[in-house]
């Protein structure tokens, strides 16, 4: 069974240019989250979706910043434009109510924002 | 204060022995507690769940002591597989997805 799969697995662009960050879940998985990670600030929640309905929002830095899920088995992640401190690693992840807190990992994207 | 604090170590261990990381968090009402793990450039995975009567799979146990707010991981008769970033995760409320994750504490095991 297919994991999370996220899309590039790396990124390098300028600054100013637009960033999106792809992401399939867990076929059947109704919970569907975006979380940055670096190494001051760790992991952070930016957004997160039940059945394709953004929840919570209140993580996204900024209106640079931009998600949707147009469907149950994708999402995206939009930076534009982008700047150098968004360099970070982007992971999605996807659960199942009632599985408590088990979320399944994508390997991530490794953002460099020149 | 953060919400969820970790000694990020590293902890540095020879095979074999016997290591312990601890986990603060700051909100009392907190409902539930995890332990992943990461591995280097990858991306975390659930290592276990925190019950309030302490659990244990294989070589590790988890505790949890609501009174002083903090939950343990014991890891016994460590093996160099066990490198890695343990990261501390906490649920604070029990219909509520974000989670409250820790920096991560680093075990290197040597042989």
């Amino acid at each position: 069974d297919a994991g999370v799969i996220q899309s590039p697995r790396h990124e390098v662009t300028e600054m100013g240019q637009e960033v999106t960050l792809r992401c399939k879940p867990i076929s059947g998985h109704d919970y569907l989250f975006w979380y940055r990670q670096t190494m001051m600030r760790g992991l952070e929640l930016l957004i997160y979706f039940n059945n394709n309905v953004p929840i919570d929002d209140s993580g996204m830095p900024e209106d640079r910043f931009s998600a949707k899920m147009p469907n149950a088995s994708f999402s995206t992640l939009k930076i534009q434009p982008s700047e150098p401190r968004d360099s970070a690693v982007y992971f999605c992840a996807s659960s199942l109510w009632g599985r408590g807190e088990k979320l399944f990992f994508g390997s991530g994207t490794q953002l460099s924002v020149l | 204060r953060k919400e969820v604090e970790q000694d990020p170590g590293p902890f540095n261990v020879p095979e074999g022995a016997t290591v312990a990381f601890n986990c603060t968090y700051s909100n009392s009402a907190s409902q539930s507690f995890f332990w992943y793990r990461q591995d280097c450039r990858k991306e975390p995975k659930l290592l276990m769940s925190v019950y309030s009567s302490g659990n244990e799979d294989g070589r590790f146990t988890a505790q949890l002591n609501r009174a002083s707010q903090y939950i343990s991981l014991l890891i016994r008769d460590s093996k160099l597989s066990d490198s890695a970033t343990y990261l501390c995760v906490v649920n604070p409320g029990s219909n509520n997805r974000k989670l409250i994750w820790g920096l991560g504490t680093s075990l290197a095991v040597n042989p």
